[in-house]
C-alpha cells in the first residue's frame, strides 16, 4: 500500500492554464505539506496543514492555493500557470509530535 | 532562522570505498536532524534521523551519521559503497519551535553521489 500518493505523476500544460495536483495519505497523520523542488533540486516548503487548518504559508504567489477537504487529503491548485512554476512538487505527511515526514513520489509539472 | 549547508554538490567514490557526505547546520538550539535519499524520478526516503539521545545514529542500507554539537555537523557515512547507493542525498533540519515553525523542514541543496564500478 502506498503511504503518500500523488496524482498525476507528470503534468504538462500551457502557460495561463489552471491545474490541480492531488495528494492522499493513508498513514492516519494529521499534518500534511507541500514542497517545491526546483531545477537545481533545491527543496523548499510551500504550505503545511494540520487537521485541515493552514499552519505554514510560505511566500508563494497567490496563484497557488492549497485545499484540505479532510485530514487525509491536501490538494494544490495553481492558477494562471507560468514558466517558472515548472518544478517537481512533493507532498508529505507527519503526525504532530512525531518528527518524521513521509514523502510522496512527486509530481513533475512542466509549463510550456 | 535555521539553515543547512551540504559541502560538495557532487561526490564520487569507487564501489567498496568509504562514503562521506558532509552536512552542517545553523540553529539557535540543536534541532532535529535528518538525512533523506532521492533515487532518480522518485520521492524522498528517510535514511536516518537524530532527535535526542545517542549521537551516533544508524539508518537503512548501512548508513550512519553522527551528531556533533560542537561542530554543528551531522555527516553521513557508509563504510563500503555499493552501486545501488548512487542517488541524491539531502540533509535537513526540523524546527523545534511552535506555530509556523512547527514541523518545517529546512533542506540542504543536496549531494549527488556517484559510485564507480
Amino acid at each position: 500500500d502506498t503511504a503518500v500518493s500523488q496524482t498525476p505523476k507528470y503534468l504538462v500544460t500551457q502557460m495561463g492554464n489552471d491545474k490541480s495536483i492531488k495528494c492522499e495519505q493513508n498513514l492516519g497523520h494529521d499534518t500534511m505539506y507541500w514542497y517545491k523542488q526546483d531545477s537545481k533540486k533545491f527543496l523548499k516548503i510551500m504550505f503545511s496543514y494540520n487537521n485541515k487548518e493552514l499552519i505554514i504559508n510560505e511566500t508563494v504567489p497567490n496563484r497557488f492555493s492549497p485545499k484540505s477537504p479532510d485530514k487525509a487529503h491536501l490538494n494544490l491548485h495553481i492558477n494562471s500557470l507560468e514558466l517558472g512554476d515548472s518544478a517537481v512538487y512533493f507532498c508529505a505527511s507527519s503526525q504532530e509530535g512525531v518528527d518524521t515526514q513521509y514523502f510522496g513520489p512527486g509530481t513533475r509539472l512542466t509549463v510550456l | 532562522a535555521q539553515s543547512v549547508t551540504q559541502l560538495g554538490s557532487h561526490v564520487s567514490v569507487s564501489e567498496g570505498a568509504l562514503v562521506l557526505l558532509r552536512c552542517n547546520y545553523s540553529s539557535s538550539v540543536p534541532p532535529y536532524l535528518f538525512w533523506y535519499v532521492q533515487y532518480p524520478n522518485q520521492g524522498l526516503q528517510l535514511l536516518l534521523k537524530y532527535t535526542t539521545g545517542a549521537t551516533l545514529v544508524k539508518g537503512i542500507n548501512g548508513f550512519e551519521a553522527e551528531f556533533k554539537k560542537s561542530e554543528t555537523s551531522f555527516h553521513l557515512t557508509k563504510p563500503s559503497a555499493h552501486m545501488s547507493d548512487a542517488a541524491e542525498y539531502f540533509c535537513a533540519v526540523r524546527g523545534k519551535g511552535r506555530g509556523s515553525t512547527l514541523g518545517r523542514l529546512y533542506f540542504g541543496r543536496g549531494t549527488q553521489l556517484t559510485v564507480w564500478p
